[in-house]
């Protein structure tokens, strides 16, 4: 069965500081790998997508997030972080089949400090 | 382009009254759908996931039903609420033919008291 860690709970970072939240997954095959960020009462918004291809994708508001097969991660990066980045963030993983479910981590809080 | 709708966006429901909460997708055609709840602090629970007009499948079970009454609409339903009911509702979408990932709508939060 598919799951996903997310090591860390709550992260603390300055603004203009870089950013590295953690993801780790089981999957028996090349899976599916998606970040997700949450506002405060807010749903869920893609921020980049891993299926196949180069293991750096980057995605939306200057993120970016790297597939390492051997160790089973998919980690999620910033260069400089920006106060409007405080956010909840999710990892999920999916599987190719059709009509499956995504796994989601139970996510990262990010606070970010002026 | 397609767009999810979700309502409403907060309900504060005593103990036993009924829910309904509904989504709609538009601009896509037999999408797959989902309810997911998020408690306070908590990750995402898939809740019920569809796959087609009439075909639901429970993930967890609970007071909670879900119906499909057209392609595009799923509604999130309860006879009567309990206090433990209380959270963060999501409903999404997703293409089936394709893995393309979630495309969530804006939630509602339930309050029971």
């Amino acid at each position: 069965a598919q799951s996903v860690t997310q090591p860390d709970i709550h992260i603390t970072v300055s603004e203009g500081a870089s950013l590295e939240l953690r993801c780790n997954y089981s999957y028996g095959a090349t899976p599916y790998l998606f970040w997700y960020v949450q506002s405060p009462g807010q749903g869920l918004q893609l921020l980049l997508k891993y299926f196949s291809g180069d293991t750096l994708v980057q995605g939306i508001k200057g993120f970016e997030a790297e597939f390492k097969r051997s160790q089973s991660s998919f980690n999620l990066r910033k260069p400089s972080v920006h106060w409007s980045d405080a956010a909840e963030y999710f990892c999920a993983v999916g599987a190719a089949n059709y009509g499956q479910n995504f796994v989601f981590g139970p996510g990262t809080r990010l606070s970010v400090l002026p | 382009s397609q767009t999810i709708h979700q309502w409403p966006a907060t309900l504060v429901q005593p103990v036993g009254s009924p829910l309904s909460l509904e989504c709609t997708v538009e601009g896509t055609s037999n999408p797959n759908l989902y309810w997911y709840r998020q408690a306070a602090g908590r990750g995402l629970q898939l809740l019920f996931y569809s796959v087609g007009i009439g075909q639901i499948s429970s993930e967890v079970p609970q007071n909670l039903s879900a119906s499909r009454p057209q392609d595009r609409q799923f509604i999130l339903s309860s006879k009567k609420l309990l206090l433990s009911d209380s959270g963060f509702y999501l409903c999404a979408w997703s293409r089936a033919t394709e893995v393309s990932g979630y495309t969530f709508g804006s939630g509602t939060r339930l309050t029971v008291v």
